[in-house]
């Protein structure tokens, strides 16, 4: 069965420190992983996704196959990033799983 | 650009009542999946529709079912009520039934069984 993890369920860092969510997953195929991230009193929106390789908000993450994670990086970290994010992986007729969440807070 | 919505947004149900929860999709997108949210968990998907045929299925029982009408409107209908299925109830929309494509989330709704 698919499975994402999540080991973090808070993480507090100071502004401008690097940022690293973990998330590790366990899949049998070809895995589609996503970060979606949900603000105070803001509903849950996609953040990036692995396949489009992008650089959102500053943020970034990277597939490793052999380690089976998804880590979600910032090099500096910005008030405006506290939030709660979840890790995903896209499963076929299986829909989306989620990780349990990691709430970031980001201290002034 | 329409964005999700869900109705209503709170309610409270006894144990082994039904309910009904609706969720109207973004404007243009063909899909819709339904998922489980408990306290301090991640969602949990439910269920999920495709041009009004299910399209694929969580690890949910029976009394969890579901519809979509034509406008792509969808229903996510809890027979026999317990106490676990309190929950927020999220539905998503997106285009063409696969998963991969971004999924738009409604604001959800906060079901209490007491």
């Amino acid at each position: 069965a698919q499975r994402v993890t999540q080991p973090e369920k808070l993480l507090s860092v100071f502004k401008g420190a690097p940022v690293e969510l973990k998330c590790n997953y366990s899949y049998s195929g070809s895995p589609e992983l996503f970060w979606y991230v949900q603000y105070s009193r803001q509903r849950l929106q996609l953040l990036l996704r692995h396949i489009s390789r992008e650089s959102i908000k500053g943020f970034t993450a990277d597939l490793n196959k052999g380690e089976t994670s998804f880590h979600l990086k910032k090099p500096f970290a910005q008030e405006e990033d506290s939030a709660m994010y979840y890790c995903a992986l896209e499963g076929g007729a299986d829909g989306l799983t989620f990780g349990k969440g990691t709430h970031l807070i980001i201290q002034p | 650009e329409t964005g999700v919505t869900q109705s209503p947004t709170h309610l409270i149900k006894t144990r082994g009542q039904q309910v009904t929860l609706r969720c109207s999709s973004q404007s243009g997108h063909n899909t819709v999946s339904w998922y489980q949210q408990a306290l301090g968990q991640g969602p949990q998907f439910i269920f999920q529709y495709y041009r009004e045929e299910e399209n694929g299925r969580g690890n949910f029982p029976p009394r969890f079912s579901g519809l979509q009408f034509p406008n792509y409107s969808s229903e996510l209908n809890v027979n026999a009520l317990e106490l676990d299925d309190s929950a927020l109830y999220l539905c998503a929309s997106s285009l063409d039934g696969a998963s991969s494509y971004e999924q738009y989330f409604g604001p959800g709704t906060r079901l209490t069984v007491t």
